[in-house]
């Protein structure tokens, strides 16, 4: 089944403690983004990758990192979480064309405290 | 810069009357269009787009959205809803130059029906 996967679903962390978000496409694809959505805000883009080794800001990148050393994956690093960082993340990956949509994965619930 | 406007934070129907999310976008070039929706504890589904061509495009359960570049709106229309729509849908925004591929997302809009 063509998916995009994350972990963990959800997780509680304190202020400080490294933590990273796992994403992994099996379709393929060329483009790979990071989202987070807030409540009345919508989506906003943290990062996002055109190809491999090619990363790049999005909206909101501040205390993010990402890494793409493999097509199926891109990571989403969080070196010194805050809890202004508490959040419903997303990962999507398309094909990379201007007429293409996301396919997204079903979500990261992060609480830091 | 591309941006959307979902003006209703939520939109109540009765089950079985027609149903109407509004979105109105704003881009500097063509506009390539979409609408998602996303269930409780579920990520976001692709229900249509609209790239070009027909004005009127049909998505999948038995949605359908009406491009209007005069108005720069995209609503997204159910001739009968159900129960089972109520979910949170959202509007988002491709300008085809955009670099990085991006897609601007509008805030959102909770639909419930009720039976």
């Amino acid at each position: 089944e063509a998916q995009v996967t994350q972990n963990p679903r959800y997780l509680i962390t304190v202020t400080g403690k490294k933590l990273t978000v796992t994403c992994s496409q099996n379709m393929n694809h060329e483009y790979m983004s990071w989202y987070r959505q807030d409540p009345g805000l919508g989506l906003r883009q943290i990062y996002y990758s055109m190809n491999v080794e090619v990363t790049d800001k999005g909206d909101v990148p501040e205390g993010y990192k990402v890494s793409r050393k493999e097509k199926r994956n891109f990571p989403l690093i969080l070196e010194s979480p805050s809890p202004n960082q508490t959040s419903l993340y997303f990962c999507a990956s398309s094909l990379g064309g201007a007429s293409d949509g996301y396919t997204f994965g079903s979500g990261t619930r992060l609480t830091v405290v | 810069a591309q941006s959307v406007a979902q003006p209703e934070d939520q939109v109540n129907v009765a089950e079985g009357n027609p149903l109407t999310v509004k979105c109105t976008y704003s881009v500097s070039g063509n506009p390539y269009l979409f609408w998602y929706v996303q269930y409780p504890n579920r990520g976001l589904q692709f229900l249509l787009k609209y790239i070009t061509g027909d004005n009127l495009v049909k998505g999948s359960y038995g949605f359908e959205a009406e491009f209007n570049k005069s108005q720069t709106s995209f609503h997204l229309k159910k001739p009968s809803a159900l129960v089972s729509d109520s979910a949170l849908y959202f509007c988002a925004v491709r300008d085809w130059r955009a670099a990085g591929n991006k897609l601007t997302f509008g805030g959102g809009t909770r639909v419930l029906v009720k039976p």
